[in-house]
């Protein structure tokens, strides 16, 4: 069965100040990635990665990187957060072509 | 632009009540229509994938359908564990990044 393990899960942290969060899979899937979820805007894609050393912008990447080093890690990373990043993150992994995605258990970022 | 909407954004339906959510889509050129479950606080959970209109898909008590501007997903004689948020997700056939809906909460009482 598909895992998407995410770390931290929650965490509360202060403008500015760098952080990121990780993102493993148990599969070999090439396609990885991120999501934010907040109230009444749905589920919102952050940045892809299609296979190692291959990434690719979504629709609301502006404040955060990615890096595909490896097939199975895919970290979102926030060089320097804002309080407008406050929002529920999740990794997922799968088929794009079929559109079966596995999603991770989110982690729940607070900025102040 | 490729869009989602979906309706009502929360439904409350006793034990055996059955009813439908509905998805209302616009895209251009439809790869696949695909529905998610979430239960609070965990991540989406795929249920269904709908390729083109007049297909269904059916498991346990739900039953996904399509046209060519909406799906529907039919609830048969729902159950408390039916509970949760049903989203649903487009993807255009440029093989592009699938574009959810704000899904809609579903609540059934025993």
């Amino acid at each position: 069965e598909a895992q998407v393990t995410q770390n931290p899960r929650y965490l509360i942290t202060v403008t500015g100040k760098k952080l990121t969060v990780t993102c493993s899979q148990n599969m070999n899937h090439e396609y990885m990635s991120w999501y934010r979820q907040d109230p009444g805007l749905g589920l919102r894609q952050i940045y892809y990665s299609m296979n190692v050393e291959v990434t690719d912008k979504g629709d609301v990447p502006e404040g955060y990187k990615v890096s595909r080093k490896e097939k199975r890690n895919f970290p979102l990373i926030l060089e320097s957060p804002s309080p407008n990043q406050t929002s529920l993150y999740f990794c997922a992994i799968g088929d794009r072509a079929t559109g079966e995605l596995f999603f991770g258990e989110g982690s729940r970022l607070t900025v102040l | 632009e490729d869009q989602v909407t979906q309706s009502p954004e929360a439904l409350r339906l006793q034990e055996g009540e059955s009813s439908s959510l509905n998805c209302s889509y616009t895209v251009s050129g439809l790869r696949g229509l695909f529905w998610y479950r979430q239960d609070p606080g965990k991540g989406p959970e795929f249920l269904f994938t709908l390729y083109s209109a007049g297909e269904e898909k059916e498991k346990e008590r739900l039953k996904a359908t399509l046209t060519k501007k909406e799906s529907f997903l039919h609830i048969t004689a729902p159950k408390p564990e039916d509970s949760a948020t049903y989203l649903c997700a487009v993807q255009n056939n440029q093989g592009g990044k699938l574009i959810f809906g704000q899904g809609t909460e579903l609540s059934v009482k025993p």
